[in-house]
């Protein structure tokens, strides 16, 4: 109920192309749907979040779409760059008393 | 501003050992919370305080504790260490009670028992 499943767990995009990382949930209690980058040597980092009253969340190049019905949300990367290169976790919550449940992450490598 | 410190950097114990992580959130947050990142499992929450109490614990043995002190800085204590125990253990803070606030990341303490 808690698990979050993140695919795939690691992804080669050429550079300029687009980047798609999915996860699935079954606690339906989540609504709160964070995306975060970690560079190695470095903690993550919150790169963008989702709550589930929209379907969709684009900031610059960082996409979010999110399905209720599903319990599926994925992150999209357009124009992929080499610096873009780093592991990607997808996190829920349920903004209670619950903290965040982590996905096992998408290493992405982007190659020229 | 600064971010959440974290040490030390790393830290080798050996089996049976105990292992003291230190943490310090950005000023002003009052949440602070310990994950462990082992290899291919991702981040596992471990504990959650606020204003120096417990919020939450994960799924982790009772070997596992820490506390939050006045000033909002945090210690997380390893007792009777295992081999598995060896990972990154990553401390966040954020501003607010509700973990939908953001949590800001330190940089984590690698763990290494021998």
């Amino acid at each position: 109920q808690q698990q979050v499943k993140q695919s795939p767990q690691s992804l080669i995009v050429q550079k300029g192309g687009i980047s798609i990382i999915n996860c699935a949930y079954e606690n339906t209690a989540f609504d709160y749907f964070p995306w975060y980058q970690q560079f190695p040597g470095k903690g993550p980092a919150l790169l963008i979040a989702i709550r589930p009253d929209v379907s969709e969340k684009k900031e610059g190049r960082f996409t979010i779409s999110f399905n209720k019905s599903a319990k599926q949300f994925s992150l999209h990367i357009m124009d992929s760059q080499p610096g873009d290169s780093a592991t990607y976790f997808c996190a829920a919550s349920d903004s209670g008393n619950t903290p965040l449940v982590f996905g096992k992450g998408t290493r992405l490598s982007v190659i020229a | 501003e600064a971010g959440v410190t974290q040490s030390p950097t790393h830290l080798i114990k050996t089996r049976g050992q105990q292992a003291t992580l230190r943490c310090s959130p950005i000023s002003g947050h009052t949440s602070v919370y310990w994950y462990q990142q082992a290899l291919g499992l991702g981040l596992q929450f471990l504990l959650w305080y606020d204003e120096g109490e417990e919020r939450n614990r994960g799924n982790f043995p009772p070997r596992f504790s820490g506390r939050q002190f006045p000033n909002y800085s945090s210690e997380l204590n390893v007792n009777a260490l295992e081999l598995e125990d060896s990972a990154l253990y990553l401390c966040a803070s954020s501003l607010v009670l509700l973990v939908s606030d953001t949590q800001y990341f330190g940089p984590g303490t690698r763990l290494t028992v021998l």
